[in-house]
């Protein structure tokens, strides 16, 4: 059974700091990978999507890694702004139908 | 498109009372998926259909619970004989076979029993 962990859960820093979130899968055997913003009460938004054949994507400040062997991946924001302050979801989509199994998040907090 | 659509945002119900929900996808997506969030949690998958099929059932999809797509267009999400743990956040999300497969969420209904 596919479980996926992210680290740290929660994670408050000063504005401009460059920041790294992890997400770690048990199962090497995923489609994709996606990364999703969530902010309070709402809905999910995608941000990255990297295929199991790739090993990164980039839009803008963000920056997602995928070690597949190993089992990680890795989101990198550069110059942190107070706007980025939300949940941040990892998710890997398996074979069969694509469904996503999700890790519970991490909560980051951009102090201005 | 402007994305994908759920209703209601929000229902507030007493247990024993049913439930509706409605999703609506991105028109030219054959996927559709319904997930339930609860509260410091990541979303749980339920159910999803390709076209009007639908394909897979989590086991946390109780006989309490059916989902339909019956034109392969928009979707429902029924719960019988709702219960206070049922109270979460239900998600839905669309996507196109094939290719990358990047699904799409709708703003999510907050369901609250009472």
């Amino acid at each position: 059974k596919q479980e996926v962990t992210q680290i740290p859960a929660a994670l408050s820093v000063p504005e401009g700091e460059n920041l790294v979130l992890n997400c770690s899968f048990t199962d090497s055997a995923i489609y994709n990978l996606q990364w999703f913003r969530q902010d309070p009460g709402k809905g999910l938004t995608s941000l990255l999507l990297i295929q199991s054949s790739q090993r990164e994507q980039t839009s803008g400040r963000l920056n997602a890694s995928l070690d597949k062997s190993s089992g990680r991946s890795t989101l990198y924001i550069a110059a942190s702004q107070p706007g980025d302050s939300a949940t941040y979801l990892c998710a890997v989509s398996v074979w069969n139908g694509n469904k996503l199994v999700f890790g519970a998040g991490t909560i980051l907090r951009v102090k201005s | 498109d402007t994305g994908v659509s759920q209703d209601p945002r929000h229902k507030i119900t007493k247990r024993g009372q049913n439930v509706t929900f409605r999703c609506d996808p991105i028109s030219e997506h054959n996927r559709l998926y319904w997930y339930r969030q609860t509260l410091g949690q990541g979303p749980e998958f339920l159910t999803y259909f390709q076209n009007e099929a639908q394909l897979e059932k989590s086991r946390l999809l109780s006989d309490r619970f059916s989902a339909e797509r019956p034109k392969g267009s928009f979707s429902t999400l029924e719960i019988q004989r709702t219960e206070q743990g049922d109270s979460a956040m239900y998600l839905c999300a669309s996507s196109l076979s094939g290719g990358n497969n990047e699904q799409f969420f709708g703003p999510g209904t907050r369901l609250t029993v009472l």
